[in-house]
């Protein structure tokens, strides 16, 4: 069975360019969320999909930043126009539940110089 | 609001020590508590969980015992090997949020075991 997998597994931007992740669940896993970590700092929550539909977003932290699940398979966050603070590894991961078992990707490393 | 507090790395160990990686947490309610570890170049995967006060996860050797006395949950392991050396992070799952399992990290804590 595949994991949950992300791409790139790198990115180095500027400052203003814009940026898009994807993350691609594990097949019939229903919600699909996004965490960042920044600088070393705890993995905080960004938002949680269940299908298609955004169950929460309340970890967003401005409209910079925009997720999408169409058809309730892969999805994307993208960052628009990208700062310097959104440097850190965003990861994603999928869940058949809602046991707090969560698959992981290896995460999505963000620079934006 | 919830936190999770951990004990900062890196944790440096010989094989076959004994392991203890400390977490508190701070939580409205009752939440469920989780250890995941994130092995180099890999994702982050469950490595235990508990549910309830007194409960007692434990996998690959590891345990962890839910108290909420002492509102902690610390990771323990009798004899590290290398294949050990990972980052652990403690994690809680808020309670009151019945429609997510949204999950709360610690800052994680590196372990390096040495043969």
């Amino acid at each position: 069975e595949a994991g949950v997998t992300q791409f790139p597994s790198h990115s180095v931007i500027e400052k203003g360019q814009t940026v898009t992740l994807r993350c691609d669940p594990i097949s019939g896993h229903d919600n699909l969320y996004w965490y960042r970590r920044v600088m070393g700092k705890e993995i905080k929550f960004l938002l949680h999909f269940v299908k298609e539909s955004k169950q929460d977003e309340s970890g967003m932290p401005n409209n910079r930043f925009l997720a999408e699940r169409t058809g309730g398979t892969y999805s994307t966050l993208k960052v628009q126009p990208a700062e310097l603070e959104d440097s850190g590894v965003y990861f994603c991961a999928s869940s058949q539940d809602r046991s707090g078992k969560l698959f992981f990707g290896s995460g999505t490393q963000l620079s934006v110089l | 609001g919830d936190s999770v507090t951990q004990m900062e790395g890196p944790v440096t160990l010989s094989e076959e020590a004994f392991l203890t990686i400390n977490c508190t947490y701070t939580a409205t309610g009752y939440p469920s508590l989780f250890w995941y570890v994130q092995y180099p170049g890999e994702g982050l995967q469950l490595l235990l969980k508990a549910t309830k006060a007194d409960d007692k996860g434990s996998n690959k050797g590891f345990e962890a015992t839910y108290r909420k006395e002492t509102t902690s949950f610390h990771l323990e392991k009798g004899s590290v090997q290398v294949s050990d050396s990972a980052v652990y992070f403690c994690a809680l799952s808020e309670a009151r949020s019945y429609n997510t399992d949204k999950l709360i990290f610690g800052t994680g804590t590196r372990l390096q075991v040495f043969p």
